[in-house]
């Protein structure tokens, strides 16, 4: 298995613009998670999917977020408009049954300027 | 609230030492235990973990933890350092009972200097 895939990599993109980072979660696993990684607050959970329908979004900083998974194998996290502040590392992360942990993707580094 | 504390945000040790990075938890409830690696630029890579039987856990890379119940901690060894040890170590903690949801601690980066 390829593991999980996002993408792109890097984003560079301007104040105001909209954002649209991708992941593709490992085949069967029933949970996908996406988080934020920033040096001031570390690693913040922002939404958990479980078989496609989001569970907890508690964590969605502001309705600029937004995350969509419209089939097992696909998720997006859409950011509108970008702010400087968004500037982070965005990790997505997929699981089978949670008590095994999940699995990580490579991330998406978004600077926002 | 479950929470995990990792004491020490920065760890130095030299090559070949003994690294020890510390974790403890709050739970009220028998918890699922983990032990994740960040080297840089990357995403974050499963070490080890705690579910249920015997406490002392063996990971990737010579790397083990002790689960002690008695005193809510989870600590990461590993007998003699190597250079290509040095990362952000993550303790996290999934509370049986929920959704599965991870918790983690603010991470512990490691330096190994010769």
């Amino acid at each position: 298995d390829a593991g999980v895939i996002q993408s792109p990599r890097h984003e560079v993109t301007e104040m105001g613009q909209e954002v649209t980072l991708r992941c593709k979660p490992i085949s069967g696993h029933n949970s996908l998670f996406w988080y934020r990684q920033t040096m001031m607050r570390g690693l913040e959970l922002l939404i958990y999917f479980n078989n496609n329908v989001p569970i907890d979004d508690s964590g969605m900083p502001e309705d600029r977020f937004s995350a969509k998974m419209p089939n097992a194998s696909f998720s997006t996290l859409k950011i509108q408009p970008s702010e400087p502040r968004d500037s982070a590392v965005y990790f997505c992360a997929s699981s089978l049954a949670g008590t095994d942990g999940y699995t990580f993707g490579s991330g998406t580094r978004l600077t926002v300027v | 609230a479950q929470s995990v504390t990792q004491l020490g945000s920065h760890v130095s040790v030299s090559e070949g030492a003994l690294v020890l990075l510390r974790c403890n938890y709050s739970s009220s409830v028998p918890p699922y235990l983990f032990w994740y690696v960040q080297y840089p630029n990357q995403g974050l890579q499963l070490l080890l973990k705690y579910t249920t039987g015997a406490t002392l856990v063996k990971g990737i890379n010579g790397f083990e933890a002790e689960f002690k119940k008695s005193e809510t901690s989870f600590h990461l060894t590993k007998p003699s350092a190597h250079m290509s040890d040095a990362a952000e170590y993550f303790c996290a903690v999934i509370i049986s009972g929920g959704y599965n949801k991870l918790i983690f601690g603010a991470g512990t980066r490691l330096a190994v200097h010769p």
